[in-house]
């Protein structure tokens, strides 16, 4: 059974740039939810997808934005790249039934923007 | 919102002992606290959870405690491994309106070394 994957594993950005990472869930999963770690800190919440809406967001500017596709599988999109959105972005798959909130987490996207 | 703090930031024991990470928790309406690993490069591995109406979990050397007055819980681990060497995250899911989104607050993490 494969895991949470996610792509790509490193990226390098400029300034002003746009950057997509995608995920995959864990199977059986229909929710994701996307997680930016600064170094040295535990994980923020960005937002959640289920049913191919945006359920829940965190405190991240409108440049942050996502998208779930009919097959579960999640994007997420950053414009206009800051350099302090240089992080690694985590992507976490769940099960929407209560008693099975456990977030299964994928290895990790390595963001670095010059 | 949910706020976690956690302790302590770093952690030093030597293989054998006992080793204790403590959270706490400020959102009363939170009723779900998973504990992650995080080695480096790799993304952060479950290795306990909680729901509030339980007071204690087991598993093998690792053991997770919650007390919803006090709203904090704590992680102990028994009989260290080098291979315990990691950096350990506690959470705590916020139910946003009562339904269990999931959204999950971490604390700062602790660094756990075990030396040989």
């Amino acid at each position: 059974d494969a895991g949470v994957t996610q792509s790509p594993t490193h990226l390098i950005k400029t300034r002003g740039q746009q950057v997509t990472l995608r995920c995959s869930p864990k199977s059986g999963h229909d929710t994701v939810s996307w997680y930016q770690q600064a170094l040295g800190q535990g994980p923020q919440f960005i937002f959640q997808y289920y049913e191919e809406e945006e359920r829940q967001r965190g405190n991240f500017p409108d440049r942050f934005s996502g998208h779930q596709f009919p097959n579960y599988s999640s994007e997420l999109n950053v414009n206009a790249l800051l350099l302090g959105d240089s992080a690694l972005y985590l992507c976490a798959s769940s099960r929407d039934s209560f008693g099975e909130e456990t977030q299964y987490f994928g290895p990790g996207t390595r963001l670095l923007v010059l | 919102g949910e706020n976690v703090e956690q302790h302590p930031s770093t952690l030093s024991v030597q293989e054998g002992d006992s080793a204790v990470i403590k959270c706490t928790y400020s959102d009363s309406a939170s009723n779900y606290f998973p504990w992650y690993k995080q080695e480096l490069g790799k993304g952060p591995q479950l290795i306990i959870d909680i729901r509030s109406n339980v007071g204690e979990k087991k598993d093998q050397r690792i053991a997770v405690t919650l007390n919803k007055t006090a709203k904090h819980f704590s992680l102990h681990i028994t009989e260290t491994q080098p291979e315990d060497s990691a950096v350990y995250f506690c959470a705590a899911s916020d139910n946003a309106g009562g339904t269990s989104y999931g959204k999950l607050t971490f604390g700062q993490g602790t660094i756990l070394t075990v030396h040989p």
